[in-house]
């Protein structure tokens, strides 16, 4: 069975700063995957996704994720963290043939210092 | 183009009661699913349609939960009779493409 860890329940870092948030997943082909987000008080929207191909993807709102199969790693960054991306991230993946069927991580709170 | 739409966006009832919740997707989309968020836990899979079949319902908690899609279109998500553990944020989603679109969410709160 598939299944996503997220190892950070929360971060906390500067406005200016640089992020990364950690996920690992375990899967046994190669997976569909993706980084949603929910603002307070919004649904869940799709930052970026990797189905196949090159390995650094990049999403909307500067976010950037990297596929490292030899890891089981597809982690999420961004070089410059704005107050507006304070938010609940959540890695995802999907299986082979019903990529929107999802298996999601934890999730990860993001909280963004003035 | 309207997104995926869910009603209401906050419901309390009490243990014991009935609630139906709504979910309106991307028109078009054959693709329904259905996710839950218990508090402090992963969002989970409950089940998908395709067109007014359910394709797989796996995830479903129980059988206090019955989830419809009227000829395809919109669903519903009926919990029947309530538990306290029922508690949380319910999420509808619309795939078109390998894509899945959600709406907003529904809090729901058993007290």
């Amino acid at each position: 069975a598939q299944s996503v860890t997220q190892p950070d329940i929360h971060i906390t870092v500067s406005e200016g700063a640089s992020l990364e948030l950690r996920c690992n997943y375990s899967y046994g082909a190669t997976p569909y995957l993706f980084w949603y987000v929910q603002s307070p008080g919004q649904g869940l929207q799709l930052l970026l996704k990797y189905f196949s191909g090159d390995t650094l993807v990049q999403g909307i709102k500067g976010f950037e994720a990297e596929f490292k199969r030899s890891q089981s790693s597809f982690n999420l960054r961004k070089p410059s963290v704005h107050w507006s991306d304070a938010a609940e991230y959540f890695c995802a993946v999907g299986r082979t043939g019903s990529a929107r069927q999802l298996t999601f991580g934890s999730g990860t709170q993001l909280t963004v210092l003035p | 183009e309207a997104g995926v739409t869910q009603f209401p966006s906050h419901s309390v009832i009490e243990k014991g009661q009935t609630v139906t919740l709504r979910c309106d997707p991307i028109s078009g989309h054959d693709n329904l699913y259905w996710y839950r968020r218990v508090m402090g836990k992963e969002i989970k899979f409950l089940l998908h349609f395709v067109k007014e079949s359910k394709q797989d319902e796996s995830g479903m908690p129980n059988n206090r939960f019955l989830a419809e899609r009227t000829g395809g279109t919109y669903s519903t998500l009926k919990v029947q009779p309530a538990e306290l553990e029922d508690s949380g944020v319910y999420f509808c989603a619309s795939g078109g493409g390998r894509e899945a679109f959600f709406g907003q969410g529904t809090r729901l709160t058993v007290v």
